[in-house]
C-alpha cells in the first residue's frame, strides 16, 4: 500500500522560505506513469493545487504562486521536496502531497494517494 | 480562485439520497474529466470518483458522478452517518497555461 508522508517546519517567519518534503513508502518515485504534487488548505478555506511534477521533469505550477513555488524529485531517499518563497500570512495552510495520474492532455488528471498533510504557520 | 462552484453545504437524513453539484466552464469540466474527493477534517483527502464516473476499488457504489455540458454531479444514495464530510470536485483547466482546480467544496450533514 503507496504512503506519503510530509515533513517539514510547522512554523516559518514571513518573508523566509518554507520547504517541505514528501516521502513515499510502498512505491518508487521514480515512475513515469504516475506525477508528483502539493495542495493545501488555508484554515476554514477549501483545496488550493500548488503544483506537480513528472519523474521526467516535467513541471506544473500553479500561476497564481508559480513566481515562488519551485517542486524537485529525490530518487535517492523516493522523496520529492515543496520551496515556497517570500511567504506570508496567506500562506498559512495544512499542506498535502499525493500523488497523481494524468492522461494524454491532461483529459483525466487526478490524485489517487494523499498524505496526512502537514500544518505551516507564517508568524513572526 | 476557484472557478468550480459548488453549494457550500447539503444534507439529509440516514438513507436518503442527496446530490452535490459543481459548476463550471468550457476550459474546464466541459472538456476535461471530474473528480470527486471525500474530506474528513484533519484526515487525508480521498479519492471517491474519478474520470467523471469512475468508482476506485473500495468506493461503496452509493456514490455515483456524471456530467452534463459544463457541469458535473455527484449523487449519494442512501445516506449513512460517515459520509458526513466535505465533498470537493475538481478538474483540470486549460485556461492561463494550465492548472488544476478544485470545487469551492460542499459541506455534506446527515441529519
Amino acid at each position: 500500500q503507496l504512503q506519503l508522508q510530509e515533513s517539514g517546519p510547522g512554523l516559518v517567519k514571513p518573508s523566509e522560505t518554507l520547504s517541505l518534503a514528501c516521502t513515499v513508502s510502498g512505491g518508487s518515485i521514480s515512475t513515469s506513469i504516475y506525477f508528483w504534487g502539493w495542495i493545501r488548505q488555508p484554515p476554514g478555506k477549501g483545496l488550493e493545487w500548488i503544483g506537480s511534477m513528472f519523474y521526467s521533469g516535467s513541471t506544473y505550477y500553479n500561476p497564481s504562486l508559480k513566481s515562488r513555488v519551485t517542486i524537485s524529485v529525490d530518487t535517492s531517499k523516493n522523496h520529492f521536496s515543496l520551496k515556497l518563497s517570500s511567504v506570508t500570512a496567506a500562506d498559512t495552510a495544512v499542506y498535502y502531497c499525493a500523488r497523481g495520474y494524468s492522461s494524454s492532455g491532461r483529459y483525466q488528471y487526478y490524485f489517487d494517494y494523499w498524505g496526512l498533510g502537514t500544518l505551516v504557520t507564517v508568524s513572526s | 480562485q476557484s472557478v468550480l462552484t459548488q453549494p457550500p453545504s447539503a444534507s439529509g437524513t440516514p438513507g436518503q439520497r442527496v446530490t452535490i453539484s459543481c459548476s463550471g466552464s468550457t476550459s474546464n469540466i466541459g472538456s476535461k474529466t471530474v473528480t470527486w474527493y471525500q474530506h474528513l477534517p484533519g484526515t487525508a483527502p480521498q479519492l471517491l470518483i474519478y474520470g467523471d464516473n469512475q468508482r476506485p476499488s473500495g468506493v461503496p457504489d452509493r456514490f455515483s458522478g456524471s456530467t452534463s455540458g459544463t457541469s458535473a454531479s455527484l449523487a449519494i444514495s442512501g445516506l449513512q452517518s460517515e459520509d458526513e464530510a466535505d465533498y470537493y470536485c475538481a478538474a483540470w483547466d486549460d485556461s492561463l497555461n494550465g492548472l488544476y482546480v478544485f470545487g469551492t467544496g460542499t459541506k455534506v450533514t446527515v441529519l
